[in-house]
């Protein structure tokens, strides 16, 4: 069975503050872990995936293997970041199937 | 660009009416998938569709049922909505290469 665990359902920061928010997985082969925004009144969108290993908006992401997590993090927060984010995993063999964890919310005060 | 469109966006049911969602995506994605959105429950996938033609049961298909139209269209249904299927539904799709999935913007289903 595959699990992802956001511990934190609520996050909050100041502008200009480091952010990380923290995902835990279990998972038995290689999976691929990714980060999913939801920002107010818009569709859940694709932030970034571990393969790709790139920064977006400010955003990183490793995946540690040796403690199965998938933090995401950014050196100084924007009001902007303020959303609803969700650590996803895809099993190899899942038809693109994905288990989410059950979300961190993220404000960013002024 | 339309993506993936969900209609409808809100709808409140009794208990024991039947409704289909409905989902459609101008991607020409092979996969598409439902899944509901409940507080502190995250995303849990109801059933999915790797391919037009078959349909698969997911983490959470008890009192759904799910249609493969053609290739753009994926509808979910409730036969006898309960009060526990209350939740925001989203129906997603992906492309071959199975990486990324793109949302509808959700249905807010409430069952009264």
């Amino acid at each position: 069975a595959q699990r992802v665990t956001q511990p934190e359902k609520l996050l909050s920061v100041f502008k200009g503050a480091p952010v990380e928010l923290k995902c835990n997985y279990s998972y038995s082969g290689s999976p691929e872990l990714f980060w999913y925004v939801q920002y107010s009144r818009q569709r859940l969108q694709l932030l970034l995936r571990h393969i790709s290993r790139e920064s977006i908006k400010g955003f990183t992401a490793d995946l540690n293997k040796g403690e199965t997590s998938f933090h995401l993090k950014k050196p100084f927060a924007q009001e902007e970041d303020s959303a609803m984010y969700y650590c996803a995993l895809k099993g190899g063999t899942s038809y693109g199937k994905l288990t989410f964890g059950q979300g961190t919310i993220l404000t960013v005060h002024p | 660009n339309a993506g993936v469109t969900q209609t409808p966006k809100f709808q409140v049911l009794k208990t024991g009416q039947s409704m289909t969602l409905q989902c459609a995506q101008d991607m020409n994605h092979n996969s598409m998938y439902w899944y509901r959105q409940d507080p502190g429950m995250g995303l849990r996938l109801i059933y999915y569709s790797a391919s037009e033609g078959t349909t698969d049961k997911g983490e959470v298909p008890n009192g759904y049922n799910v249609s493969r139209l053609n290739k753009r269209e994926f509808s979910l249904r409730l036969e006898s909505a309960a009060p526990s299927q209350t939740s925001v539904y989203f129906c997603a799709s992906s492309g071959y290469d199975r990486v990324e999935a793109f949302f509808g913007q959700g249905t807010r289903l409430t069952v009264v």
